[in-house]
């Protein structure tokens, strides 16, 4: 089973201010790599696929990049709705999470 | 409007067994896999099942090997999760997920999820 290691566990930034979470996969899935969004009471919303596209209606402010084992989450200038716990999650062989970052107001 | 509906949730006992649902609309149920991904109360997501568009091919995570299993109707537009054995630990709010593209892709469409506790 492939795992999936979110790093940090919380991060605290500055609306307006940007943000870096990273993902690292115990072997190689080459682009296979999503990230999500989640927010209290709701279910996950897909952000990104591929790594790096974005996923239908998602701002342009998200951004992903990487492949193979080390891959970022980048999200440019922070608005408030921003502030969410974000999983990673590989599909290279079925689907399996990180244990996710919460991304909080500093 | 594309939807999944979870149902069959509830309260049952250590050991007992339980039927989940997922009835799908607004898109065409049979071109895509479909999971199950679970999240314990306050916890992160975990991919418990998926099952490819015409079920020759089912995956399990090894926490719920030879205890879960997963099927579906095409012809209902239904998923399915047996879950036979339950522990404590099995206690979560489970969603169903739709795959992006035919198989082996992003969850493009989550339910809303279905609880099931698990306690004496």
């Amino acid at each position: 089973e492939i795992v999936m290691t979110q790093s940090p566990a919380t991060l605290s930034v500055s609306p307006g201010e940007r943000a870096t979470l990273s993902c690292r996969a115990s072997q190689s899935v080459g682009s296979d790599l999503a990230w999500y969004q989640q927010k209290p009471g709701q279910a996950p919303r897909l952000l990104i696929y591929g790594a790096s596209t974005r996923a239908t209606g998602i701002p342009a402010r998200f951004s992903g990049s990487g492949s193979g084992t080390e891959f970022t989450l980048t999200i440019s200038s922070l608005q408030s709705e921003d502030f969410a716990v974000y999983y990673c999650q590989q599909y290279n062989k079925w689907g399996t999470f990180g244990q996710g970052t919460m991304l909080e107001i500093k | 409007e594309v939807q999944l509906v979870e149902s069959g949730g509830g309260l049952v006992q250590p050991g007992r067994s339980l039927r989940l649902s997922c009835a799908a609309s607004g898109f065409t149920f049979d071109d895509y896999a479909m999971h199950w991904v679970r999240q314990a109360p306050g916890k992160g997501l975990e991919w418990v099942s998926g099952i490819s568009w015409e079920s020759g091919s089912i995956g399990y995570a090894d926490s719920v090997k030879g205890r879960f299993t997963t099927s579906r109707d095409n012809a209902k537009n239904s998923l399915y999760l047996q879950m036979d054995s339950l522990r404590a630990e099995d206690t979560a709010l489970y969603y169903c997920a739709k795959n992006r593209e035919q198989w082996l892709h992003a969850f493009d469409i989550w339910g809303r999820g279905t609880m099931v506790t698990v306690s004496s």
